[in-house]
């Protein structure tokens, strides 16, 4: 089955700075992938996701992720972090089997701004 | 992309008592999805919930503890039963559409 690894749990940057999220995958073929925001207290926010195509994605709150085969990597970047990133942050890819087309998680990264 | 409501947003049970969540979406959907979030962890599939069939489950969860219901295409029920401490999480629903995953808002139960 497919799955994702976040290696960074924990994350501190200082607002202003630039941001970088690692997310590894583990499939054989192109595989769709997300990155998904949680603030506390809140839902699930859709950043982007890579189908195929470009492998450099643009999504919205200024964030890009950029997809490398030869890595199996689908990092998130930011170029310059706000306090309101502060937040969760989940990589997922789709999971295609009988039961249906579901998304598999990585753990997590959890980001915090310094001001 | 698809809009779901999903309620109760959150609730405080008893131990051994069972707590329904309902998830309607506004368009009709094949496949529901219904996740787990414990305390600081990431997001775990429950089970996947297809109109008509039963609901399919992954490892570690079973329909006894997490009856599902799908009546129809857009709508879908979760009861998670004989509630202990351990089931304070939150619980997501989900759909897929053309564009990706819409999920709802979830709900925070606390199992006192």
């Amino acid at each position: 089955a497919q799955s994702v690894t976040q290696p960074d749990i924990h994350i501190t940057v200082s607002e202003g700075a630039s941001l970088e999220l690692r997310c590894n995958y583990s499939y054989g073929a192109t595989p769709y992938l997300f990155w998904y925001v949680q603030s506390p207290g809140q839902g699930l926010q859709l950043l982007l996701k890579y189908f195929s195509g470009d492998t450099l994605v643009q999504g919205i709150k200024g964030f890009e992720a950029e997809f490398k085969r030869s890595q199996s990597s689908f990092n998130l970047r930011k170029p310059s972090v706000h306090w309101s990133d502060a937040a969760e942050y989940f990589c997922a890819v789709v999971n295609f089997n009988n039961a249906g087309n579901m998304l598999t998680f990585g753990g997590g990264t959890r980001l915090m701004v310094k001001p | 992309s698809a809009v779901i409501s999903q309620k109760p947003s959150r609730d405080i049970c008893q131990r051994g008592t069972s707590l329904t969540i309902q998830c309607q979406v506004d368009s009709q959907v094949t496949m529901m999805f219904w996740y787990r979030q414990q305390p600081g962890q990431s997001l775990t599939l429950i089970a996947t919930a297809n109109q008509g069939s039963e609901a399919t489950y992954e490892s570690g969860f079973v329909i006894d503890k997490f009856p599902i219901s799908r009546p129809n295409l857009t709508f879908s029920t979760l009861t998670v039963s004989n509630l202990s401490p351990e089931d304070s999480s939150i619980y997501l629903c989900s759909v897929g559409t053309g564009n990706g995953y819409t999920f709802g808002s979830g709900t925070r139960l606390t199992v006192v």
